[in-house]
């Protein structure tokens, strides 16, 4: 079945470094790939999302790529902000599964540090 | 905001007994997805409506059910709980059951079994 792997957390980095949080997937077919943020306490949102290999989505200072030679969908921000503490979730919908429901997966915590 | 509205927020109860959690999606959204988080697990899609009808069904245990009424808010009850049921439960919400993973998130309900 579908599945995402995400780099293990937590993540801390000092304000304006450079983020990279990997993500790649599992999937028969063609899936659309997705990043979800979490601030705390409140619910997911949708922060970028890519539908085809090779598309670029981006949002918000961030960025990924869909790689489907590698299968990835790496996260990316070149300077990131105390703002962008959150938790972060790849996720992908389609390819094998229907309709739009969403495989997730285990979430990436990023602290940034003033 | 995301025009997803949970209820309640918290939720503290004892192991044997049953809950209702509550759903008013976007309006406009005729799909709704309730998923599940907790720490060993991580984010779980339980099932899906749209206009009242199931859709898609993951990982819901047979003590658990759903449903969508015909003013599209929706109700997810938990029965004969136990200690591992405590987690927050998610709902989102989509237009359209196609949308290709594009969800908004309500805050959650917090659910604590002791």
């Amino acid at each position: 079945g579908n599945s995402v792997t995400q780099m293990e957390g937590p993540v801390t980095l000092s304000e304006e470094a450079f983020l990279t949080i990997n993500c790649t997937y599992t999937a028969t077919g063609y899936p659309s790939l997705f990043w979800y943020v979490q601030y705390p306490g409140e619910g997911l949102q949708l922060l970028l999302k890519a539908t085809k290999a090779d598309d670029k989505g981006s949002n918000k200072g961030f960025e990924a790529t869909y790689r489907k030679e590698t299968t990835s969908f790496h996260l990316e921000k070149g300077s990131v902000q105390v703002s962008d503490s959150a938790v972060y979730f790849c996720a992908l919908s389609g390819g094998e599964t229907s309709g739009s429901r969403l495989t997730f997966g285990e979430g990436t915590q990023l602290t940034v540090n003033p | 905001d995301s025009g997803v509205t949970q209820t309640p927020k918290h939720l503290i109860t004892a192991t044997g007994q049953r809950v209702t959690l509550r759903c008013s999606p976007r309006s406009g959204d005729l799909s709704v997805y309730w998923y599940q988080q907790s720490l060993d697990q991580g984010l779980q899609f339980l099932i899906q409506y749209y206009n009242g009808e199931e859709r898609a069904k993951g990982n819901i245990l047979e003590r658990f059910s759903a449903q969508q009424f015909p003013d599209l808010h929706s109700e997810l009850n938990l029965s004969s709980l136990e200690l591992g049921d405590s987690a927050l439960y998610f709902c989102a919400s989509s237009v359209d059951p196609r949308d290709s993973g594009e969800l908004f998130f309500g805050e959650g309900s917090r659910l604590t079994v002791l």
